[in-house]
């Protein structure tokens, strides 16, 4: 079946640290994949996507490659901020060949970023 | 810009009772979803609907739990008899329809903290 694997947290990072969160999948097919972000007290917001093998989605200064061979999907940035204390979901939405919006998260992991 | 929100923000109940819990979607959004999330564990897709009706749920989405769209802007989701394993918060999300299998965005409400007693 489709399943998400994300590192568990929390992560604690100082600021302008590298951050990885490391998100694995297993899905038939070529599934579409996902990070999200969730703010404190807020929904989870899409933070960035990519649909296709070796596509790197990007959004925010935070970056994840689409690996097809190692089935892969990690969170990077380069330099983490206070403001970026926040739960990242890690997500796909199969790929049946039918019509389906429906996605698969992983558990979540907390980032907390110390000034 | 608009968002998704989602009435009562925490919901206690006792054993047996039904509960509903509400969501405004994204007004020119057609599609509506509703995920939950148990204590530590992952995020949970329950159902999606558009067009007024079920278009795909999960195993998880038994007798036990409905959905409706009774006016042009609330989403909810019933449970008729909750029990103790349906403490979760639960999400609701909306989007715009599918065209051509392209994956449209899903815009997630803050979600409802459910406690059943």
């Amino acid at each position: 079946g489709n399943s998400v694997t994300q590192m568990e947290g929390p992560v604690t990072l100082s600021e302008e640290a590298f951050l990885t969160i490391n998100c694995t999948y297993t899905a038939t097919g070529y599934p579409s994949l996902f990070w999200y972000v969730q703010y404190p007290g807020e929904g989870l917001q899409l933070l960035l996507k990519a649909t296709k093998a070796d596509d790197k989605g990007s959004n925010k200064g935070f970056e994840a490659t689409y690996r097809k061979e190692t089935t892969s999907f990690h969170l990077e940035k380069g330099s983490v901020q206070v403001s970026d204390s926040a739960v990242y979901f890690c997500a796909l939405r199969p790929n049946y060949g039918g019509a389906t919006n429906k996605l698969i998260f992983g558990t979540g992991t907390l980032l907390a970023v110390q000034p | 810009e608009p968002e998704v929100t989602q009435t009562p923000s925490h919901q206690v109940t006792q054993m047996g009772q039904e509960v509903i819990l509400r969501c405004v979607p994204i007004s020119n959004h057609l599609y509506f979803y509703w995920y939950r999330q148990i204590l530590g564990q992952k995020v949970e897709f329950l159902v999606s609907f558009y067009n007024n009706e079920i278009s795909e749920k999960s195993e998880i989405f038994d007798d036990q739990f409905s959905v409706e769209r009774p006016d042009g802007s609330n989403f909810t989701l019933k449970i008729r008899s909750t029990k103790l394993e349906d403490s979760a918060m639960y999400f609701c999300a909306s989007s715009e329809a599918l065209a051509g299998g392209q994956y449209n965005e899903q815009f997630f409400g803050p979600g409802t903290r459910l406690t059943v007693l």
